[in-house]
């Protein structure tokens, strides 16, 4: 799987979009780009992924750059529990797949009230 | 949704004892499930891919006579740590894999402390 770099941890002000950036410059064609967030002592909860085009759910939304080396992850009006560790993974498994996930450090995303 | 319920949410044990960690899938027959093992301050990894009625597959450096996994059933897979040491302590996190294209599901993750 692709490597992703992600920045070590950001601020954001509650109620203010939160912008994650993520790095993934050697994707292939056939990888897909999953965020993953992770509260602490809990397991790692789906956020959201996509493969080429732009996608949004009731959580978030995630633009993924035209030359797919880069995605942003999106979460509108950010609140106090949406402080977490962030993982952005690089997968050819569109979630049933046979293949494990690769995490990486992550962003710890810090919501200031 | 997919929910994965793990269980125990935590455990101590004394060193030398096995403890048994089980990991189901509630609301879909989960196919694959995977166990990840996290360190404090540090990121998951993971340790060992299940298929249901085969033997586990283990990521370079886990050993598989300590860390026995069994997939008996599409809703049930558990890992025994056995003879645990100080050295096992951590987080353990198991996912499954089955609902097709909405991520992977994880469980809450136990916290085994071995004394």
């Amino acid at each position: 799987d692709a490597k992703t770099t992600q920045p070590t941890s950001m601020d954001c002000a509650e109620g203010r979009a939160a912008n994650l950036p993520c790095n993934h410059s050697t994707i292939s064609g056939n990888e897909y780009v999953y965020w993953y967030r992770q509260i602490h002592s809990q397991g790692p909860q789906y956020i959201i992924h996509g493969l080429k085009n732009n996608e949004t759910n009731e959580m978030a939304s995630l633009i993924i750059t035209e030359d797919r080396k880069s995605s942003t992850l999106i979460l509108p009006h950010a609140t106090l529990r949406d402080t977490a560790v962030y993982y952005c993974i690089v997968s050819r498994s569109p979630g049933g797949g046979a293949d494990g996930l690769t995490f990486g450090k992550g962003t710890h995303l810090i919501i200031q009230p | 949704g997919a929910v994965v319920s793990q269980h125990p949410s935590r455990v101590i044990c004394k060193s030398g004892t096995s403890v048994k960690i089980e990991c189901r899938s509630l609301d879909f027959q989960a196919t694959t499930m995977f166990w990840y093992r996290q360190f404090p301050k540090q990121s998951l990894m993971l340790m060992a891919t299940s298929n249901e009625g085969s033997k586990a597959t283990y990521e370079q450096g886990v050993e598989k006579d300590k860390f026995l996994i069994n997939h008996a059933s599409l809703t049930l897979s558990t890992l025994t740590v056995t003879s645990a040491h100080p050295e096992d302590s951590s987080f353990y996190i198991c996912s499954a894999s089955g609902q097709g294209g909405y991520g992977y599901t994880f469980g809450s993750g136990t916290r085994l402390t071995v004394v």
